[in-house]
């Protein structure tokens, strides 16, 4: 059973900055792309980063480039959101998520079940 | 950048049919997934590549694509459905995701 795990999330200042960690289980990590996807509360789906099976290629919304990095790690399993320069609207419950594929493209088939960052002074 | 557009609310009647639109440009060039979020969960897949199911899906899920509207239909509505519905594609000139503006679908 696929299993992704995200923790990391924080109340931080404007300004602040913040790790989150997805950690995988139950398929072939190695093997698949995978994002971040966030939701503002009361709010819809943004997309916020992608990364390919690989970690070769990175992808980042318009909203985010220059402040967030996605990374990851095959050997542990693990994908990472660093975010610095927070802002009050990147409040927001953070979503690991899973292609169907080794490159974003083809669509999430797995979601984690969020973890809450709250940018507040 | 891609912009999708849903209706914001579809209203139906258990047991008859919900039709949830997604525009967007030219999207029937594209690969459209479809999502439900109930209140207080993560997303599920219920439509990828237009049409297809993942396992688990009950066959009352269907979806289509052509022109500039994709859609998901669902047949026989149960009360379970209601839901948050978002489309979602890749596009290919940004190298982004983009969803859609989701559709709340309400069982009467």
């Amino acid at each position: 059973e696929v299993q992704l795990l995200e923790s990391g999330g924080d109340l931080v200042q404007p300004g602040g900055s913040l790790r989150l960690s997805c950690a995988a289980s139950g398929f072939a990590f190695r093997s698949y792309a995978l994002s971040w996807v966030r939701q503002a509360p009361g709010k819809g789906l943004e997309w916020v980063s992608g990364i390919s099976a690989s970690g070769l290629t990175t992808y980042n919304a318009d909203s985010v480039k220059g402040r967030f990095t996605i990374s990851r790690d095959n050997l542990k399993y693990t994908v990472f959101l660093q975010m610095s320069s927070l802002r009050v609207e990147d409040t927001a419950v953070y979503y690991c998520a899973k292609d169907l594929v080794e490159a974003p493209g083809r669509g999430f088939e797995s979601w984690g079940q969020g973890t809450l960052v709250t940018v507040s002074s | 950048s891609y912009v999708l557009t849903q209706p914001p609310s579809v209203s139906v009647a258990p047991g008859k049919t919900a039709t949830i639109t997604c525009g967007g440009n030219n999207i029937g060039r594209k690969s459209v997934h479809w999502y439900q979020q109930k209140p207080g969960q993560a997303p599920v897949l219920v439509i990828y590549y237009d049409t297809d199911r993942p396992s688990g899906i009950p066959e009352r899920f269907s979806g289509s694509n052509s022109g500039n509207t994709a859609t998901l239909t669902i047949s026989r509505v149960e009360a379970g459905d209601e839901a948050d519905y978002y489309c979602q594609v890749w596009d290919i000139s940004s190298d982004h995701y983009i969803f859609g503006t989701a559709t709340t679908v309400t069982v009467l």
